[in-house]
């Protein structure tokens, strides 16, 4: 069974830095890109960033650029989110996703997801 | 602000069939990209509904179909049962933006 458990969220104050894990378990994690999605209290979806199954291509929105670092570590199966420089509205469930990913050809389509952390941005 | 436009909310009785519109431009699906929609419950995560414009995941039940036409693609749900009220999401890819993902601004369900 396809499982990512995320965790590190919590509340810290505007200019303090977090780091987000996503724990997976359940299938070859070391063969699918996987991302970061936020959801802002009552708000929709924000794609937040994306890494390629060897890290090798990474993406970001803008609104994040510069001040998040999105990585993994295979070995451990596991997805990380540096967030640096935080601001009040960066605060939002954050969700690992995997991106649907067969043979090596990406869908763009996000078939799992965790159960999200959420992250409080405020003095 | 997402580049993809759905409408706020839609509603329908028990049985009945509601679309959801998701509007994009030349830089998104009218670039032919493919288009993916998702459910989000209350206080859940999002599920993938649809992907790849038109195709289910194994589980998800054929009253939802997807379809793309043009800038625009949509959701239906026939046969609208109380437990499809939710919230549904399309995505797809820019070609404008730099990281490329992109949402649409989501549309509440309300079964009446």
């Amino acid at each position: 069974e396809v499982q990512l458990v995320e965790s590190g969220g919590g509340l810290v104050k505007p200019g303090g830095s977090l780091r987000l894990s996503c724990a997976a378990s359940g299938f070859t994690f070391s063969s699918y890109s996987m991302n970061w999605v936020r959801q802002a209290p009552g708000k929709g979806l924000e794609w937040v960033s994306s890494i390629s199954s060897s890290s090798s291509y990474i993406y970001y929105a803008d609104s994040v650029k510069g001040r998040f670092t999105i990585s993994r570590d295979n070995a451990k199966n596991s997805l990380y989110l540096q967030m640096n420089s935080l601001r009040a509205e960066d605060t939002a469930v954050y969700y690992c996703a995997r991106e649907d990913c067969t043979n090596g050809v990406c869908l763009g389509s996000f078939d799992y997801w965790g159960q999200g952390t959420l992250v409080t941005v405020s003095s | 602000q997402s580049v993809l436009t759905q409408p706020p909310s839609v509603s329908g009785a028990p049985g009945q069939r509601v679309t959801i519109s998701c509007t994009g431009s030349s830089s998104n699906i009218g670039a032919g990209y493919d288009v993916h929609w998702y459910q989000q419950l209350p206080g859940t995560a999002p599920k993938l509904l649809i992907y790849g414009n038109s195709n289910r995941p194994s589980g998800v039940p054929d009253r939802f179909s997807g379809s793309k036409s043009g800038t625009s693609a949509s959701l239906a749900i026939t046969g609208l049962q109380a437990e499809d009220e939710a919230d549904y999401y399309c995505q797809s890819y820019d070609s404008s933006l730099s990281g490329s993902n992109v949402f649409g601004t989501g549309t509440k369900v309300t079964v009446l």
